[in-house]
């Protein structure tokens, strides 16, 4: 069965460094999310993203952070300037977009950890 | 802007007993409903989901959400509890029809303990 694939699965950063947090989408699908889960916390929206632009981004998705599609499989996240209170779980998702009531399909994470 | 409440922030069951989490909703249109697991260590996996049709809707390993649009409510239910079922669980909602953007709106989650 296809499956969202993250990488890496931990990542411990110093503060004010750059990270990149990899996703792998299911290859046909067309609609891409991140959410992070801070420990003992819920699930939160960050941005959703198709046809290579950002459709809708949360207040906590400010200048730091970054989406791209470089190549057409990967799927990056990226935090210009890490903070502690970015450490989270960071989780991809995608959907086909086939019609308006797709299942997300969720990888198994990211830990971000920032010292 | 929709919302999601869960109630039940830690639930302490017994192995089989009966399972009910409560899930409110807040949003004026239509939606779609999820509910995901987070089994410890692990990422979230779909448990069930409704979109529309019968609003009594049936997932994997034996849970069941009943859907009650003049509550707002999505509440999760399994008849008899086994150690395994020890997780995190969160309620979600999306907003129907928002192509492109059907981004999941959790709630706090309620995490759900079984003593064998």
């Amino acid at each position: 069965e296809p499956e969202v694939t993250q990488t890496p699965s931990h990542q411990v950063t110093q503060m004010g460094q750059e990270v990149i947090l990899r996703c792998v989408p299911i290859s046909n699908h067309l609609y891409f999310y991140w959410y992070r889960q801070i420990l003992g916390q819920k699930v939160e929206f960050l941005v959703s993203f198709y046809n290579n632009e950002i459709s809708e981004k949360s207040e906590i998705f400010d200048d730091q952070f970054s989406v791209e599609r470089p190549d057409g499989s990967n799927f990056t996240l990226k935090i210009r300037s890490t903070k502690l209170e970015d450490s989270a779980m960071y989780f991809c998702a995608s959907t086909s977009g086939t019609s308006g009531s797709n299942e997300q399909f969720f990888g198994p994470g990211t830990r971000l950890t920032v010292l | 802007a929709q919302s999601v409440s869960q109630h039940n922030h830690h639930v302490i069951l017994s192995e089989a007993a009966s399972l009910e989490l409560g899930c409110n909703y807040s949003y004026g249109g239509t939606v779609n409903l999820f509910w995901y697991v987070q089994y410890p260590g692990q990422h979230l996996q779909l448990l069930l989901k409704y979109f529309s049709g019968d609003p009594l809707v049936k997932g994997i390993k034996g849970f069941e959400a009943e859907f009650i649009k003049s509550k707002f409510s999505f509440n999760l239910r399994k008849p008899s509890v086994q150690w395994s079922d020890t997780a995190e669980y969160f309620c979600a909602v999306n907003a129907y029809g928002n192509f492109g953007n059907e981004k999941l709106t959790f709630g706090t989650g309620t995490r759900l303990t079984i003593i064998p």
